[in-house]
Formats: C-alpha cells, sequence, structure tokens
C-alpha cells in the first residue's frame, strides 16, 4: 500500500523537550507531506517534501525524507503545551493522497 | 475568503436513506477530494477530482457518488446509508497545477450517524 504508516502511535513528552515521529510507506511518491489535527477540527498543513528533496526546515519543524528507506521523519524542537494534537503524514502518487493512522503527541506543562 | 466550507455539521440518517454532503472552495483550486475519519483508521481517501467534469475513487468508494459540474464544488453523495458509513467526513481542495496535489486545505468536517 502506499499508505503511511506513523511511529509511534502515541507520544508523551515534557515541555521544552523534542519530539519526533516517523513515517515509512510502500511505494514510490511524489511528495510527502505532514499534517497537524487539534481535536475535533480539520487538518492543517505543515510541511510537504518532494521526492528529489533530503530535509525541509519551517519554524521549529524539520522534516527529512529517505527514499531508499522509503521513510521520513518530523521532529519537532522545543515543544509546548499548544503541540498537543494528533499528527498525520500523507503519501502523493499523482492525484492520489493517503494518510497513516497518526501519532498523537501530548506535551505537558 | 472562506476557504472550504461543508454543510451539515451535523446529520443523523437512517439505514437506506440518502442524503448529500456539500463542499464549496473559493480558493480557484483544481484539485478537491473527500476523506472518512474513523477512530484510530486516520483518513481513507474517498473520491477525489482533478478539475472539473473529471472524477476519481479514491481507496474507499463504494457506496459514494461525486460529481464535479464546477471548480467550486465538490457534493457527495450517499444513496442508500448504511451503518458502516457513519464517520467524520473532510473535503479538502489544493492548487494542482504539476499533476502531483500539494498541499490541501480541509473543511471543518460533516459528523454523520446512521442508525
Amino acid at each position: 500500500s502506499q499508505q503511511g504508516e506513523e511511529d509511534p502511535q502515541a507520544l508523551s513528552i515534557q515541555e521544552g523537550e523534542n519530539a519526533t515521529m516517523n513515517c515509512s510507506y510502500k511505494t514510490s511518491i511524489n511528495n510527502l507531506q505532514w499534517y497537524r489535527q487539534n481535536s475535533g477540527r480539520g487538518l492543517v498543513h505543515l510541511i510537504l517534501i518532494r521526492s528529489n528533496e533530503r530535509e525541509k526546515h519551517s519554524g521549529r519543524l524539520r522534516v527529512t525524507l529517505d527514499t531508499s528507506k522509503k521513510s521520513s521523519s518530523l521532529l519537532i524542537t522545543a515543544s509546548r503545551a499548544a503541540d498537543t494534537a494528533s499528527y498525520f503524514c500523507a503519501t502523493v502518487v499523482g492525484g492520489d493522497m493517503r494518510f497513516g493512522a497518526g501519532t498523537r503527541l501530548t506535551v505537558k506543562p | 475568503n472562506a476557504g472550504v466550507t461543508q454543510t451539515p455539521k451535523f446529520q443523523v440518517l437512517k439505514t437506506g436513506q440518502s442524503m448529500t454532503l456539500q463542499c464549496a472552495q473559493d480558493m480557484n483550486h483544481e484539485y478537491m477530494s473527500w476523506y472518512r475519519q474513523d477512530p484510530g483508521m486516520g483518513l481513507r481517501l474517498i473520491h477525489y477530482s482533478v478539475g472539473a467534469g473529471i472524477t476519481d475513487q479514491g481507496e474507499v468508494p463504494n457506496g459514494y457518488n461525486v460529481s464535479r459540474s464546477t471548480t467550486e464544488d465538490f457534493p457527495l453523495r450517499l444513496l442508500s446509508a448504511a451503518p458502516s458509513q457513519t464517520s467524520v467526513y473532510f473535503c479538502a481542495s489544493s492548487y494542482s497545477k504539476t499533476g502531483a496535489v500539494g498541499e490541501l486545505f480541509f473543511g471543518e468536517g460533516s459528523r454523520l450517524t446512521v442508525l
């Protein structure tokens, strides 16, 4: 399946710590994206990394992509309580975008 | 700028009833899609469209119909609702020019319960 699978399913850390989430997939992709979802809300786009890119940064976010291992990671540095949410990776092949089951991140004050 | 608007936000149906979930975007996006989200399963793609008059099936299309007569609107039709279609439905759109969909903008979701 093209669909990404996140690891871990749940992560609990203290404010100020870094949070790392991983995503693995099985087929060649055009790009991979990370999204955030607060409880009861729609998803919000965080970052997109193309298949020919290896690393991207956006503020406190750092995303890596290893196409040889078919995996990606999302690093959130200096986490805040407001970062508490579910995080999803999504793999794109043409017009078909598939999401994984997500990582539930809890940041304790 | 309203973005992606979904209606209704909540709906309760009886088994066998039909209904349409509405989705409209005002960003002139070519690409639109529908997902359902069930607990512990992430989002699953139902149908998508890369432009007016063009639709394609996603991962879980059975029981759902779509059409795209305008750039702005992408309604999702349930012809004969079943309890297995109880879920939260999300519509999303993207400005996709290169053939690979880019950043998706999501609506706030429609929570459907089928009794």
